[in-house]
């Protein structure tokens, strides 16, 4: 199995602009996840969804950040518009789900808000 | 809130062992997860502890004491290649899982 697939590894674009994070979860895994990692916060959890529902966005920072998972093997997460202090890394991770399932992540998105 | 506590960075030599200590709010507890982080790198999953004991994984062990809130991860006959960042993580209630913000782990020749 190729892993948790996230495209771009690196995006920088410009302050008001439009950022859209692909990922693809393992096959066969219920429960995808949405990170985001920086320094100063650590690893924070954004949303996640089960069966491409999604669960829990209570981590979403605000309205201009969307997330969407239309079938099985895909989900994007959106920012519009960016701001500089969205720079961070997004990891995109999946799991079985039930008790003890790990996740596993995706190489991440490195953005880059200027 | 679901305050996950472990030190910020610690040091040892290629040989030796290391013990990083997690501590955690006890309420909800659902499991608790050890990741290994390389810079630049996603984390990867290397121990799991949902009862109380130790979970011997080769170099790597994990031990955890449901009442204490407390869990460690002990790294035994360090490489240069431990050198990473530690996550402990935990399961409250549900699936998702809350990331302390992670051990810096050096280990000198």
């Amino acid at each position: 199995d190729a892993g948790v697939i996230q495209s771009p590894r690196h995006e920088v674009t410009e302050m008001g602009q439009e950022v859209t994070l692909r990922c693809k979860p393992i096959s066969g895994h219920d429960y995808l996840f949405w990170y985001r990692q920086t320094m100063m916060r650590g690893l924070e959890l954004l949303i996640y969804f089960n069966n491409n529902v999604p669960i829990d966005d209570s981590g979403m920072p605000e309205d201009r950040f969307s997330a969407k998972m239309p079938n099985a093997s895909f989900s994007t997460l959106k920012i519009q518009p960016s701001e500089p202090r969205d720079s961070a890394v997004y990891f995109c991770a999946s799991s079985l789900g039930g008790s003890g399932s790990p996740l596993h992540f995706g190489n991440g998105t490195r953005l880059t808000v200027t | 809130g679901q305050n996950i506590d472990q030190p910020t960075e610690m040091t040892a030599t290629e040989g030796a062992i290391v013990q990083i200590n997690c501590t955690y709010q006890t309420s909800g507890f659902n499991g608790l997860f050890w990741y290994q982080q390389h810079a630049g790198e996603a984390p990867t999953f290397l121990s799991y502890n949902v009862l109380d004991g130790l979970e011997e994984k080769g170099r790597f062990s994990s031990f955890l004491s449901r009442s204490k809130g407390y869990s460690y991860l002990l790294l035994k006959e360090l490489q240069m290649k431990d050198s990473a960042s530690y996550l402990c993580a935990v399961a409250f209630n549900d699936y998702k899982l809350s990331f302390g913000a992670g051990t810096t782990v050096t280990v000198r020749a």
